[in-house]
């Protein structure tokens, strides 16, 4: 089986752009997370899609937004780039029927803004 | 409150050796999950362990187990026989809820950075 995969690996950006992330979790898994990794925060939760709907939503400002597709596939956008949102951004899928416990992680997408 | 604690900043082992890293947590709900994660500097987040807080059993895969001691709020990993590979970000997470049925939303620490040396 194929893991989680996230486009593009690695992005450079400015001030003030918006950007999109995708993520593709392992096929038949139904739930996505996303997470932001900086040195400062560490790891922080941003929000969890299942079935095409947002389930729950970290703390962290509008401009951060995401959706899930019919087949899984996940989409995270922030518009309005601040430096500050220079991290790496996780995607994470799970297997929600079964009662499975691990959420599997993509490799990263590395956003840096200048 | 922090709801995950790791002490431990940074931690080095001999190889060969066992290491112990620490984690407690905080939870007022009496159905978690606790998890092991390793992130080596590529990045990507590796799966280690899972201990459910029913589980009367520590968990153990390979040579990672897990010391779980409800009472204490403590969820220790333990490495056996260290090895050059294992030198990396070691992460502690929690997940509050059923399976299935709540949220997959993972709580994790600030993590731990292991050197294992030759």
């Amino acid at each position: 089986k194929a893991g989680v995969t996230q486009t593009p690996r690695y992005l450079i950006k400015t001030r003030g752009q918006q950007v999109t992330l995708s993520c593709s979790p392992i096929s038949g898994h139904r739930s996505v997370s996303w997470y932001q990794q900086t040195p400062g925060q560490g790891l922080q939760f941003l929000f969890e899609y299942f079935s095409e709907t947002q389930r729950n939503k970290g703390n962290f400002p509008g401009r951060f937004s995401g959706r899930q597709f019919s087949n899984s596939r996940s989409e995270m956008n922030v518009s309005t780039l601040e430096l500050g949102d220079s991290a790496l951004y996780l995607c994470a899928s799970s297997l929600v029927s079964g009662g499975a416990n691990e959420q599997f992680f993509g490799p990263g997408t590395r956003l840096t803004v200048l | 409150a922090q709801k995950i604690t790791q002490t431990q900043p940074g931690m080095f082992v001999q190889e060969k050796e066992a290491v112990t890293l620490d984690c407690t947590y905080d939870t007022s709900d009496p159905s978690y999950g606790l998890f092991w994660y390793k992130q080596p500097s590529s990045g990507e987040m590796i799966f280690l362990i899972y201990q459910g807080s029913y589980d009367q059993q520590n968990a153990t895969e390979g040579r990672y187990s897990l010391n779980f001691q409800k009472a204490r709020k403590s969820a220790n990993l333990v490495i056996s026989a260290s090895q050059l590979g294992d030198s990396a970000m070691y992460f502690c997470a929690m997940r509050e809820g059923h399976s299935g049925a709540g949220s997959y939303q993972l709580t994790f620490g600030k993590g731990t950075k292991l050197s294992v040396i030759p």
